[in-house]
């Protein structure tokens, strides 16, 4: 059973493009979770979905960011217009449940660096 | 104050040692606590739950205080694999987002 899958591992842009990072949740796993983690500084909560839904974006940056999770393929955060101070590392969990389980289970991540 | 506070460290200790980390959460409502553990530019991983009533796991041991609000884990017998940031996450009564503090970083030396 493979476990959460991101692409791309690593991601440059330069300020003022557009960045898509993907995330494929676990086999059976419907809920995605992205958190965003600065360099020297902790994760924190940007958006929960299920398919098709956006259930929580409380963490969400109210500009340039947005993301989906489609009923087929990848859940996809965008970041439109990027700055350097969106230089980070984007991780994406995925649990089976919703808000009965912490089980959240982490990708690799996505590292981005905005030249 | 932040939700979740952790002393970021580093904690240097010779193999062998005895280290505890200690994390404090503002959230009185708060409903369940665990320790991940981050290895260098990795994901986070989870190393155990924290009860009430205190668990351990081999070389590991985390305790809860809900009345203070405080969470710790003990290493016992550090090694050198045990080198890595240490984040100590709190899951709230509503909401489903893990809120992580920022990580205690532990450096296990020969």
């Amino acid at each position: 059973n493979a476990g959460v899958m991101q692409n791309p591992r690593h991601l440059v842009r330069r300020r003022g493009q557009e960045a898509r990072l993907r995330c494929s949740p676990m086999k059976g796993h419907s809920h995605v979770y992205w958190y965003r983690q600065l360099p020297e500084e902790g994760l924190k909560f940007m958006v929960y979905l299920q398919k098709e839904n956006i259930i929580d974006e409380s963490g969400m940056p109210k500009e340039r960011f947005s993301a989906e999770f489609p009923k087929e393929g990848p859940s996809i955060l965008r970041i439109q217009q990027v700055v350097r101070g969106d230089s980070a590392a984007y991780f994406c969990a995925s649990s089976p449940r919703g808000t009965e389980t912490y089980e959240q289970y982490f990708g690799p991540g996505t590292r981005l660096t905005v030249t | 104050r932040k939700e979740v506070e952790q002393d970021p460290g580093p904690f240097n200790v010779p193999e062998g040692a005895t280290v505890a980390f200690n994390c404090t959460y503002s959230n009185s409502a708060s409903q369940s606590f665990f320790w991940y553990r981050q290895d260098c530019r990795k994901e986070p991983k989870l190393l155990m739950s924290v009860y009430s009533s205190g668990n351990e796991d081999g070389r590991f041991t985390a305790q809860l205080n809900r009345a203070s609000q405080y969470i710790s884990l003990l290493i016992r017998d550090s090694k050198l694999s045990d080198s890595a940031t240490y984040l100590c996450v709190v899951f709230p009564n509503a909401g489903n987002m893990l809120t992580f503090g920022g990580g205690t970083r532990l450096m296990v030396k020969p």
